[in-house]
């Protein structure tokens, strides 16, 4: 089964430090979605990608958070500096024209 | 009002019976939905979508979509206690290409 891989799987960090979370989409699926899950918000949708292109990051706080995508296998969402309530799970999804997104293992932050 | 909304729950029901989950949206435009299964400290699972009114099965699970009523429900047929997860309503947003907006998502909990 095709599966969208995320690294690393966890990260403890302290505040401030620069953290990097990646996400190998499924191949073939043109359009990677970033996502944070809270107890509090539930799945927020952050930044997405069409085609490598940012389509929609205004879920992103741009102060500290960015997202690219250098090629068509890997995207990146980088957290600088990082603080406590960056704290959650992060979740890189993709999808097709056709195809529902399907969502990769996530990464769980916790900025200390 | 809320774009997707659901009741948070939990529901609670026996083993064997069937579990119904509902979700209501608010853009009358939206023309895809989705249920996603989420299992405490996982991902979420796409596990049905619709596009069309009326019903769509698939082994224990149905969706049953209503658009001038603007609801989409999930029921489970003989439920299992495998069964007992969180379950996202994801509705694609009008013109945004594949975004969706999900719910906060419905607590089931099948008693044994």
């Amino acid at each position: 089964d095709a599966r969208v891989t995320q690294t690393p799987r966890h990260k403890v960090t302290e505040m401030g430090q620069e953290v990097t979370m990646r996400c190998q989409p499924i191949l073939g699926h043109n359009t990677v979605f970033w996502y944070r899950q809270t107890m509090m918000q539930g799945l927020e949708l952050l930044a997405y990608f069409r085609n490598r292109a940012p389509l929609d990051d205004s879920g992103m706080p741009k102060d500290r958070f960015s997202a690219e995508m250098p090629d068509a296998t890997l995207a990146t969402l980088k957290i600088q500096p990082s603080e406590p309530r960056d704290s959650a799970v992060y979740f890189c999804a993709s999808g097709n024209a056709d195809q529902p997104q399907h969502f990769g293992d996530g990464t769980r932050l916790s900025i200390l | 009002q809320k774009e997707v909304e659901q009741n948070s729950g939990p529901l609670s029901v026996p083993e064997g019976a069937i579990a119904s989950l509902n979700c209501t949206y608010s853009d009358r435009g939206s023309q895809s939905f989705f249920w996603y299964r989420q299992y405490s400290g996982k991902s979420p699972e796409l596990i049905m979508f619709i596009y069309s009114n009326g019903d769509k099965e698939d082994g224990r699970f149905t969706a049953q979509l209503n658009k001038a009523s603007q609801y989409v429900s999930l029921l489970i047929r003989d439920s299992q206690p495998s069964d007992s997860a969180t379950y996202l309503c994801a509705v694609r947003v009008p013109g945004g290409y594949q975004k969706v907006t999900f719910g906060t998502g419905t607590k089931l909990q099948v008693i044994p």
